[in-house]
């Protein structure tokens, strides 16, 4: 079964890097993902897709602070020289033929 | 620009019925898979189903099967989610989303702004 794995939260300082995990299933770990960021009161924003093979492609506008990088079926969100409107639920999000899936949501607190 | 533009917020009463939509713009509407997005309050994401304007074609994620249904009005680029009779566990927000591929099997790039479902006595 195709599942994603995130840790519910993160914490890192204004201004600092934090990595951000997604775990794909066993038997899955070479599919894609992609990274969306939903800030408070916000709908889901697009940021990048993450390929097997480790690179990744953003979306329009989404700074270069942002990246995402793999190991094995580990899926990163790097996001560099933090600031306080990085402050948000950040959702892992592959596919499969005919379904969607989404991680749990990782929360992402800027101290 | 490429847009899903939902329909307004609603508040209904349980047993109500209930038909909410999304509009595509900017694209070909029949050539890409349009989904929709369960936000429970304070909880994440959870995928309900996907359907291909051009043929109508329509899954569902088995925790919604006999839930919901997920329709398309290609001459008018709108998708639909309906409820024949809500409950309050309904009480949600829900989203459109567009995946950047013209197969099911690809990344959502375009989300819809959300239509915020209330359903309460």
């Amino acid at each position: 079964q195709l599942v994603l794995t995130q840790s519910p939260s993160a914490s890192a300082s204004l201004g600092a890097s934090v990595k951000l995990t997604c775990t794909l299933s066993s038997g899955h770990s070479s599919y894609a993902i992609a990274w969306h960021q939903q800030q408070p009161e916000k709908g889901p924003r697009y940021l990048m897709k993450v390929n097997s093979d480790g690179s990744h492609s953003k979306g329009d506008g989404i700074p270069d602070r942002f990246s995402g990088s793999i190991s094995g079926a580990e899926r990163y969100l790097t996001i560099s020289s933090l600031q306080s409107e990085d402050e948000a639920d950040y959702y892992c999000q592959t596919w499969g033929t005919g379904i969607w899936v989404f991680g749990g949501g990782t929360k992402l607190t800027v101290l | 620009e490429v847009q899903l533009v939902q329909s307004g917020a609603e508040v209904k009463k349980p047993g109500e019925s209930l038909k909410i939509s999304c509009k595509g713009s900017g694209y070909s509407f029949t050539s890409y898979w349009i989904g929709w997005v369960r936000q429970m309050p304070g909880k994440g994401l959870e995928w309900m189903g996907i359907i291909y304007p051009g043929d109508s074609d329509t899954r569902y994620s088995p925790s919604f099967q006999g839930q919901v249904t997920i329709s398309a009005d290609k001459s008018i680029s709108t998708a639909y989610l309906q409820w024949s009779s809500l409950k309050a566990s309904d009480t949600a927000m829900y989203y459109c989303a567009r995946p950047a591929g013209q197969g099911s099997s690809s990344a959502i790039n375009i989300w819809g702004q959300g239509t915020m479902v209330t359903v309460s006595s």
